[in-house]
């Protein structure tokens, strides 16, 4: 299960404050991603990156922030303007965004996130 | 944008019968469509995927079925084992190009010893 982590694994955070949470890869994959899963929902999108210096938002990218100033790193700071924060994230990479055929995902381990 | 619908979202089943997941997709130009499973307090990881260019893959107790008319896909499970007790997740998107990959809601699939 190695190549990509997230740290860590659980974090509680006071209501109001920012968070970052961590996610890293040595798989060398251009692409990375970060979604919300909360129970009932699946997987929902929030950003992604095809490439070093360059992220688009997802489907619900409100309240949330994100850079990509090196391949292995995109980590995500989930802001006090998300309404509704405690939710399992999950951190994902593939060799590119899918404009060569490749598609495939994988996965961190996740981090939950609890605002109290 | 792609909407992706999935059925049911919770499933159990003898162990040894088999299980059938259905998903069905909203956008026509999505051509590839992968499977994932998550293992209770684990990370999704894919498990099979197909592409538009084939109505059905296998992989040993694995099978997923696509009707690009109808637009639906489906992932059967045979002879199923303990540890195929997961929450499963299909997923649609265009093969080439930045689109995103759409998830669906998943179905949490408990098999019965």
């Amino acid at each position: 299960d190695g190549g990509i982590t997230q740290s860590p694994k659980y974090l509680f955070r006071k209501e109001g404050q920012n968070v970052t949470l961590s996610c890293e890869q040595n798989l060398n994959h251009d692409a990375m991603y970060w979604y919300r899963q909360d129970p009932g929902q699946g997987l929902r999108l929030i950003y992604y990156s095809q490439i070093v210096n360059d992220f688009q938002k997802g489907d619900i990218a409100e309240g949330y922030s994100v850079s990509r100033e090196k391949k292995e790193s995109f980590p995500l700071t989930v802001t006090s303007a998300q309404k509704n924060p405690t939710a399992f994230y999950l951190c994902a990479s593939s060799i590119d965004g899918g404009t060569l055929g490749s598609n495939e995902q994988f996965f961190g381990p996740g981090t939950r996130l609890t605002v109290l | 944008g792609e909407n992706v619908e999935q059925h049911p979202s919770t499933l159990s089943v003898q162990e040894g019968d088999s299980a059938v997941i259905k998903c069905t997709y909203s956008d026509s130009a999505s051509n590839y469509f992968p499977w994932y499973k998550q293992e209770l307090g684990k990370r999704p990881q894919l498990i099979i995927d197909i592409r538009s260019n084939v109505g059905e893959k296998k992989d040993q107790r694995i099978a997923v079925t696509l009707n690009k008319t109808a637009k639906h896909f489906s992932l059967h499970i045979t002879e199923t084992q303990p540890e195929d007790s997961a929450v499963y997740f299909c997923a649609a998107k265009k093969r080439f190009g930045n689109e995103k990959l759409t998830f669906g809601t998943g179905t949490r699939l408990t098999i019965i010893p």
